[in-house]
């Protein structure tokens, strides 16, 4: 059973453009939802993250935004450049659980042409 | 410089041949975990470990396992590895931290192979 699901499975975006990436949830108990972001032979870093209390967090060019009752969180890069191309993956855990154990999405290829 | 190492970074092995990935950080983190990472599937964790000495099943644990007998190390063994094993594997490290976010730090990933 899938808890995170992720959209799109891959994405092209022109250089300057804004890219979104969505993702859904299920469990309620989540109350962490952080970004990573992976590329090519490396493992994956966290990018940027939020917690439920807020709808959006900013930093730099990359946006998380929060909708608790849809349980729907999206990352928006503004102003998108070739050096983004990556693949990202949202992830939602529940702080203090103990296990530290991020439920990840399925990843969202992003490739920004020039 | 802080950071998690495995090794090796490729192996190509045979069906039944038993296999270690080692996985080592030196960040002091409480906790370890080992996931893999397969295409349309994204990240699946196998096993955690929240200090030495204890280790917990992740979403696909059938077919490895791990020790934690020192806190910077934690090795992958598979056993008997079979070619549905072929996956890309990562390591990842966090803090113990009350309250607090649990950022992950991840390795460079190893690539096994098993024909």
């Amino acid at each position: 059973q899938q808890q995170v699901k992720q959209s799109p499975q891959s994405l092209i975006v022109q250089k300057g453009g804004i890219s979104i990436i969505n993702c859904a949830y299920e469990n309620t108990a989540f109350d962490y939802f952080p970004w990573y972001q992976q590329f090519p032979g490396k493992g994956p870093a966290l990018l940027i993250a939020i917690r439920p209390d807020v709808s959006e967090k900013k930093e730099g060019r990359f946006t998380i935004s929060f909708n608790k009752s849809a349980k729907q969180f999206s990352l928006h890069i503004m102003d998108s450049q070739p050096g983004d191309s990556a693949t990202y993956f949202c992830a939602a855990n529940i702080i203090g659980f103990g296990n530290e154990k991020l439920t990840f999405g399925t990843g969202t290829r992003l490739t920004i042409i020039p | 410089e802080a950071q998690v190492t495995q090794n090796p970074r490729y192996l190509i092995t045979v069906t039944g041949k038993k296999l270690t990935v080692t996985c080592s950080q030196n960040m002091n983190h409480e906790y370890m975990s080992w996931y893999r990472q397969d295409p349309g599937l994204g990240l699946r964790q196998i096993y955690y470990s929240m200090n030495v000495e204890v280790t917990d099943k992740g979403d696909v644990p059938e077919g490895y396992k791990v020790s934690r007998k020192e806190k910077r190390n934690f090795p992958l063994i598979l056993e008997s590895p079979s070619p549905n094993q072929t996956s890309l594997y990562f390591c990842a490290s966090s803090p113990k931290l009350a309250g607090g976010s649990n950022e992950q730090f991840f390795g460079p990933g190893t690539r096994l192979t098993v024909l």
